[in-house]
This record gives C-alpha cells, structure tokens and sequence, in this order.
C-alpha cells in the first residue's frame, strides 16, 4: 500500500464548477496536510496547508481533513481553465522533520 | 521577500560524471529539504537540513548527497551519474507557523544525463 494515494485523473470539469480532489494516507500519526499545485513544466506551489480534522478555507479552494479515516481533500469551487493542474497532495509525520511524502498527483482539466 | 532560488536551472551531463545543484532557502528559513521529481517515481524525498546538520534522509544511494551552510544555503551533490538520475531536483525551504511547517519550492534544476 502507498503511504500517500491519489487518483491520478484526469478530472474533468467544467467551467464554473466545483472540482473535488481526494487523497488518502497510511500512516495514522501524520500530522500535517498539504496541497501542492503544479502547472506543466513548473515546480509545485503550496496552495493549502491542514493540520486538524474539519474544514479549511481559502479564497476558491477548500481543505478537508478526516483523521479517522485518513483522508484529505480539496474542493475547487468556481473552477477556472487556470485551475487545470497536476494537484499533489502531502503528508508529513511528526519526527519526520521536513520529509513530506507525496501522492502521485490527480491531473485537473477544467474546459471553458 | 524573494523566493527559494536555485541554479543552475538546466545541466547536461554525461554518465560517470559529478553533479553540484545550489539552492538559497526564502529568507529567515532554516530548513531546505530535497526532492527528485521523475514521471515514473514522481516525488521523492532526498534529505532535508536544519542548521547545518542533516536531519532527515531518504532512500537514495550514497551517490546522493548534500550539505548546508551557515547561511542556511545548501547545495546537493551527485557522484558517478547514471541515466536513471535524470529528473528535477527541487529544492524546498519551510518555516514554523503556528499549526506546523510549510514548505515552499524552488523553480527546480533540471538534470539529463546523457
């Protein structure tokens, strides 16, 4: 079993919608979440970051944490054509210091 | 506040020969970890540094490895390339915030081994 798994896509959406990127982990004492964004060629971008169970807003986007079930999500809402992206998702152990363990990402396409 | 730099952006190497990437952490951060990116792999944590000392290491060979100055900057080196080592090498620099750490990527060298 991977430590860290995504669907890797792609999601398709349209326009407007609202894109629902899931994630889930191995490790019951992972401490902390996040979400990378990385566009075609570039380095990935730290769009959210999640530490306790519930919700997380920001601006469009909308990271839920489920410990119980280590599970981790993104909703994109409003979804653009800019959106379109790999989106990885991270985890990270205590004593793990800075090792994050990465999914393998879910491509996102949104067409106008 | 500028972001993690590092260089040189793109190399072109051969088999058999050494590789030295340098990365400068988002100022004020003290901890620069590094990736390997492939497409077969994805993701991959190399070591990560903390005031000069390497705290954490992934599962690469001896080939692999790195350093950090002083001045937190940081540079990972690779001995005897193989083909297989082509991909891109990130370089992340975090920060402790109140719930935990973020991590903030460089723009990535990118390595092919020839």
């Amino acid at each position: 079993q991977k430590e860290v798994e995504q669907n890797s896509g792609p999601l398709s959406v349209p326009e407007g919608a609202i894109a629902s990127l899931n994630c889930t982990y191995s490790d019951r004492v992972s401490q902390s979440f996040f979400w990378y964004r990385q566009y075609s060629g570039k380095s990935p971008e730290l769009i959210m970051s999640i530490y306790s169970n519930g919700d997380k807003e920001d601006g469009r986007f909308t990271a839920q944490l489920n410990k119980a079930s280590q599970y981790v999500s993104l909703l994109i809402r409003d979804s653009q054509p800019s959106d379109s992206a790999t989106y990885l998702c991270a985890v990270n152990s205590p004593g793990g210091f800075q090792k994050l363990v990465f999914g393998t990402g879910t491509r996102l396409l949104v067409s106008p | 506040k500028a972001g993690v730099t590092q260089t040189p952006r793109y190399l072109i190497k051969t088999r058999g020969q050494q590789v030295t990437l340098s990365c400068s952490p988002i100022s004020g951060h003290r901890s620069v970890s590094w990736y390997q990116q492939t497409p077969g792999q994805g993701l991959q944590f190399l070591f990560e540094y903390f005031s000069e000392t390497q705290r954490n290491k992934g599962n690469f060979p001896g080939r692999f490895s790195g350093r950090q100055f002083s001045n937190s900057r940081s540079e990972m080196n690779v001995s005897t390339l193989e083909l297989g080592d082509s991909a891109l090498y990130l370089c992340a620099s975090s920060i402790t915030l109140a719930g935990g750490d973020e991590q903030f990527f460089g723009p990535g060298t990118r390595l092919t081994v020839l």
